[in-house]
């Protein structure tokens, strides 16, 4: 079954540097997602991307993240200026079209900042 | 804003033992998703209920969605261990768009 695929699955980075987290969707899919979930709470929606657009953010989604999808099969999130709180697994997401229900993860990056 | 809660939020039971996850959110929302997820792995689709009413079952699993009393259920069926995961409901609180709101998780342990 196809996967979305996410590299590294654990970034270790000292506080103040830039971090990239790449993700390949699905090749067929037209949405992708960030979510995050710091260690033993809940997932939290990071931002949605559609036709080369940010979509939708959140709160959480401030002026040091940014996404991109730099050609046809990756999706990033920078993280420019790393805090200790960004320390979370970061999954990335897509799926087929809008009216497509199922979202599928990726197995996720492991963030630690230090 | 969509809350999304969940009950209880740790589990034991026995092998062979039926028991029932709640899941309640607090704005109408008629699209209600239950992921699975192992220690340090990803979220695992379980069941996605567009309707009022829908109800999907796999296996010993099986969820609802009532959408009038803003509750959902993940019954489970004569556990076995290999059930024993963290089990999340997420909420689309922007019709269609999966900007997913999930509950605070359900950990799942099945003992022999």
């Amino acid at each position: 079954e196809p996967e979305v695929t996410q590299t590294p699955s654990h970034q270790v980075t000292q506080m103040g540097q830039e971090v990239i987290l790449r993700c390949v969707p699905i090749s067929n899919h037209l949405y992708f997602y960030w979510y995050r979930q710091i260690l033993g709470q809940k997932v939290e929606f990071l931002v949605s991307f559609y036709n080369n657009e940010i979509s939708e953010k959140s709160e959480i989604f401030d002026d040091q993240f940014s996404v991109e999808r730099p050609d046809g099969s990756n999706f990033t999130l920078k993280i420019r200026s790393t805090k200790l709180e960004d320390s979370a697994m970061y999954f990335c997401a897509s799926k087929k079209g809008h009216f497509n229900e199922k979202l599928f993860f990726g197995s996720g990056t492991q963030l630690s900042v230090l | 804003e969509l809350k999304v809660e969940q009950n209880p939020l740790f589990l034991s039971m026995q092998e062979g033992k039926n028991y029932t996850i709640y899941c309640n959110y607090s704005t109408t929302s008629d699209r209600l998703y239950w992921y699975r997820q192992d220690p340090g792995k990803s979220l695992e689709s379980l069941f996605v209920l567009l309707s009022n009413g829908a109800v999907k079952q796999e296996g010993r699993l099986m969820a609802s969605l009532d959408t009038k009393a803003r509750l959902s259920t993940l019954h489970i069926t004569a556990a076995v261990h290999d059930l024993s995961a963290t089990y999340f409901c997420a909420v689309d609180g922007d019709r269609g768009a999966q900007k997913l709101v999930f509950g605070q998780g359900t950990r799942l342990t099945i003992n022999p």
